[in-house]
């Protein structure tokens, strides 16, 4: 079973910034949290991933709680190709953890 | 990051045959994943491919149903075997990068009749 329980489909004005959320209260103290998205028809695209602190890169920012029980994927300014399903997960390194994908956020912004 | 070829892109194919599916890496990677997304679902993993040792499968895939083959560190072939409509599905390789990422291919869109 995932690991972790995102909204099911989120919408988001163009231009704003898009804020997804992902609670992951059984995260073990040396699991990642990693953000992937999936455009339609195309393979899943890497985001970001932290273990505890906050992130950021050219593409988004990750808020991770104190209690790491929760984070919060940011997308600052979402464009109309931002339109996709956003995966969050947990795990460890590849080699004893593997990647267990949930269902998903689907994220619509609106023109 | 990983280029990542995947062909065929997509097929479709009759019951009872197999579809082998190649994966072609653009740099030398110690693990490859093949992945499998039925309709309007989630990517589920079929198994993990490493080179020179035999696949590891996940609950409910089996070898003689979905063989693996990893003859070297930048390519790796899946065969659906078999084929029902069931198996009708975007499969999917992916390779880990620096043990942090994963990186896929654009997958292969395979149709049952």
């Amino acid at each position: 079973d995932a690991k972790t329980t995102q909204p099911p489909s989120m919408d988001c004005a163009e231009g704003r910034a898009a804020n997804l959320p992902c609670n992951h209260s059984t995260i073990s103290g040396n699991e990642y949290v990693y953000w992937y998205r999936q455009i339609h028809s195309q393979g899943p695209q890497y985001i970001i991933h932290g273990l505890k602190n906050n992130e950021t890169n050219e593409m988004a920012s990750l808020i991770i709680t104190e209690d790491r029980k929760s984070s919060t994927l940011i997308l600052p300014h979402a464009t109309l190709r931002d339109t996709a399903v956003y995966y969050c997960i947990t795990g460890g390194w590849f080699g004893n953890e593997k990647l267990t994908f949930g269902t998903g956020t689907r994220l619509t912004i609106i023109p | 990051s990983a280029v990542i070829s995947q062909k065929p892109s997509r097929d479709i194919c009759q019951r009872g045959t197999s579809l082998t599916i190649q994966c072609q890496v653009d740099s030398q990677v110690t693990m490859m994943f093949w992945y499998r997304q039925q309709p309007g679902q989630s990517l589920t993993l079929i198994a993990t491919a490493n080179q020179g040792s035999e696949a590891t499968y996940e609950s409910g895939f089996v070898i003689d149903k979905f063989p693996i083959s990893r003859p070297n560190l930048t390519f790796s072939t899946l065969t659906v075997s078999n084929m029902s409509p069931e198996d009708s599905s975007i499969y999917l390789c992916s390779v880990a990068l620096g043990y942090e990422k994963l990186f896929f291919g654009s997958g292969t869109q395979l149709s049952v009749l």
